[in-house]
């Protein structure tokens, strides 16, 4: 079975642009979170979202938002980049919510967004 | 909010060496899970270990829930363990906090 998938692996882009960002899931499961790596830092929680419905988010500015569809597949949107938003996102799935019990996180390989 | 403390920051370890990786938590241990990022950046899931001990190979983890640790032993290390070691854990309120990680360098 295939594992989290996202795309694009790398991504370029200036200030001030929008970047969308999406994660497939593995076959099953219902919920996706985000994260933020920064260079030589933990991965920083962004959202979690469970059956198409936002279930926590990190202390992110509104410029980031993200959503999830029907095929539990979702998209991150950071609007207005800034060169601080250059990092490792990465997206993880589990089968249920991610808090409950007995839900292990797995993550894809994520996306490397420069800032330029 | 939750506090996840890794130790030590850094470690160095000719091949061969045994080394044990700690994790404390602020607050009650809740789907803990230990991670090993690759140089490639890639996340490795090694444990999901909210209490007691798993072993898988040359890795074992041990949770004391009761008094929010958890440690991470790595036997007879090799090179190709080397990179980033992170716990993370969550309170059931949605939100997942990784540690800062403990980076590991394996010598041949």
């Amino acid at each position: 079975d295939a594992g989290v998938t996202q795309s694009p692996t790398h991504l370029i882009k200036t200030r001030g642009q929008q970047v969308t960002l999406r994660c497939s899931p593995i076959s099953g499961h219902k919920s996706v979170s985000w994260y933020q790596q920064v260079l030589g830092q933990g991965p920083q929680f962004i959202f979690q979202y469970y059956e198409k419905e936002e279930r926590g988010r990190g202390n992110f500015p509104d410029r980031f938002s993200a959503r999830q569809f029907p095929n539990y597949s979702s998209e991150l949107n950071v609007n207005a980049l800034l060169l601080g938003d250059s990092a490792l996102y990465l997206c993880a799935s589990s089968l249920s919510a991610a808090g409950t019990r007995n839900q292990p996180q797995h993550f894809g390989d994520g996306t490397r967004l420069s800032i330029l | 909010g939750i506090q996840v403390e890794q130790s030590p920051p850094d470690l160095i370890l000719q091949e061969g060496a045994n080394s044990t990786l700690r994790c404390n938590f602020s607050d009650s241990v809740n789907n803990l899970q230990w991670f090993h990022q690759n140089p490639w950046g890639q996340l490795i899931n090694l444990f999901y270990i909210p209490s007691g001990t798993k072993q898988n190979g040359r890795l074992s983890a041990t949770t004391v829930a009761t008094e929010r640790y958890s440690l991470l032993y790595i036997s007879s290390s090799q090179t190709t363990d080397s990179g980033v070691y992170f716990c993370a854990q969550n309170t059931g309120g949605f939100k997942t906090i990784f540690g800062a990680g403990t980076r590991l360098f394996v010598k041949a």
